[in-house]
């Protein structure tokens, strides 16, 4: 049982826009700790999507974009692609446990 | 350019110790985090914790805490992750994990290291 709860999985066609939730609580999310967002594609690393809430690292494309609100978070992506298929997780900070993830959603391009 | 390069895939036996690696170039190894993941086989990464090589201050996740040790060897820029006794639960890719000084995520990931531990 994660400390930050996803969908399981989510899905949508190709142009479309899909959104991933992320929801915590008081002690993490609501305690105002940034969260991130991962993209694990199948057989690989996960690598860093979104940073404290909204930034996106250099490379990623402007398609990914991160929103946060009291105790939880989206990761929003628009103009859906095939190469999009991924596991995404989302993490945070929590006051007793440093460090908390999501479940993680598995996103099907269809 | 940032890299952590993780050790070769690992077989052991129940009861066996193992130590595996993580090096890191591109940076400045002491001044930051740096840690382990887990992700066991069609599951979600979790956190085990991460040191600080600049002084060897060391944190886990409760979950693991005494079920495993991380340690630092400054001098060659390299991170350990080990078990005094593993058992067949412990099979999982274990990622390792630079975190970023100010925003606490972790911005670049190793290859990750399978440990498979089999009779």
């Amino acid at each position: 049982q994660s400390v930050l709860t996803q969908p399981p999985s989510v899905s949508g066609a190709p142009g479309q826009r899909v959104t991933i939730s992320c929801t915590g609580n008081s002690s993490n999310i609501g305690a105002g700790y940034d969260v991130h967002w991962y993209q694990q594609l199948p057989g690989t690393a996960p690598k860093l999507l979104i940073y404290a809430n909204t930034n996106r690292p250099s490379g990623v494309p402007d398609r990914f974009s991160g929103s946060k609100s009291v105790t939880s978070a989206s990761l929003a992506i628009t103009g859906l692609q095939a190469e999009d298929e991924a596991d995404y997780y989302c993490q945070s900070s929590d006051s007793s446990l440093s460090v908390v993830f999501g479940g993680g959603t598995e996103l099907t391009v269809l | 350019e940032v890299q952590l390069v993780q050790s070769g895939a690992e077989v052991k036996k129940p009861g066996e110790s193992l130590k595996i690696s993580c090096k890191g170039s591109g940076y400045i190894f002491t001044n930051y985090w740096i840690g382990w993941v887990r992700q066991m086989s069609g599951q979600g990464l979790e956190w085990i914790g991460f040191i600080f090589p600049g002084d060897s201050d060391t944190r886990y996740s409760p979950s693991f805490q005494g079920q495993v040790t991380i340690s630092a060897d400054k001098s060659i820029n390299t991170a350990y992750l080990q078990w005094g006794t593993l058992k067949a639960s412990d099979t999982a890719m274990y990622y390792c994990v630079k975190r970023s000084l100010a925003a606490r995520n972790f911005d670049y990931w190793g290859q990750g290291t399978l440990v498979t531990v089999s009779s």
